[in-house]
């Protein structure tokens, strides 16, 4: 099981809609998840923290699993703006300075007017 | 306030050729990283520096070099560049090493090795 997986999509979907995108970890002592966005030949950008009790930030929604080992991402009311690649982010610190953080593949959103 | 730079931008390069890319960031973080990113591929690490003054190897170091010149300064170094280099190399900061999920990425340089 690779150790962060995304459907790479493409997501194609019109303005206003919702989407959703689900990402899956291996590794169950990953201790913190984000959501990354990079817009075409740019570099990523951090979205959001993914808390355990899940959070929002205006139309985006994260949720995260643990049980499951999955965290997702809820997109409102789809924007044109909103078109861009979408990386799961999965973090994991394993005591006396070693660390892990491992980006998945992405999945790329398209908003069609 | 200008975040993490790179330079340059583009570069082509011939096989056996070296070439420094620098990365610079103002934003007073202690830990500094290198990507490269590969189509169909994540984002991979090939080196970080926790703090001034130490570097370790990531995910896919061979055939690299780094050095932290200052608290704002991570070099990656390619000795001896072949065509399996080519990517695009992302430098990224955070403000210490175990809030390195939250990352500030540079703008990227874009690498041809023929």
């Amino acid at each position: 099981r690779k150790e962060v997986e995304q459907d790479p999509g493409p997501f194609n979907v019109p303005e206003g809609a919702t989407v959703a995108f689900n990402c899956t970890y291996s590794n169950s002592a990953s201790q913190s998840f984000f959501w990354y966005r990079q817009d075409c030949r740019k570099e990523p950008k951090l979205l959001m923290s993914v808390y355990s009790s899940g959070n929002e930030d205006g139309r985006f929604t994260a949720q995260l699993n643990r049980a499951s080992q999955y965290i997702s991402l809820l997109i409102r009311d789809s924007k044109l703006s909103d078109s861009a690649t979408y990386l799961c982010v999965v973090y994991l610190y394993s005591g006396a300075g070693s660390y892990q953080l491992t980006f998945g593949k992405g999945t790329k959103l398209s908003v069609i007017p | 306030n200008a975040g993490v730079t790179q330079t340059p931008k583009f570069q082509v390069l011939k096989t056996g050729q070296s070439m420094t890319l620098q990365c610079a960031q103002d934003m007073n973080h202690n830990s500094m990283y290198w990507y490269r990113q590969d189509p169909g591929m994540g984002l991979r690490l090939i080196y970080y520096s926790a703090s001034e003054g130490t570097t370790d190897k990531g995910e896919v170091p061979n055939g690299y070099n780094v050095s932290r010149l200052n608290k704002r300064e991570f070099s990656l170094r390619l000795e001896s560049a072949a065509p399996s280099q080519t990517s695009v190399y992302f430098c990224a900061s955070s403000i210490r090493d175990t809030t390195l999920g939250a990352q500030y990425f540079g703008p990227g340089t874009r690498l041809l090795v023929l």
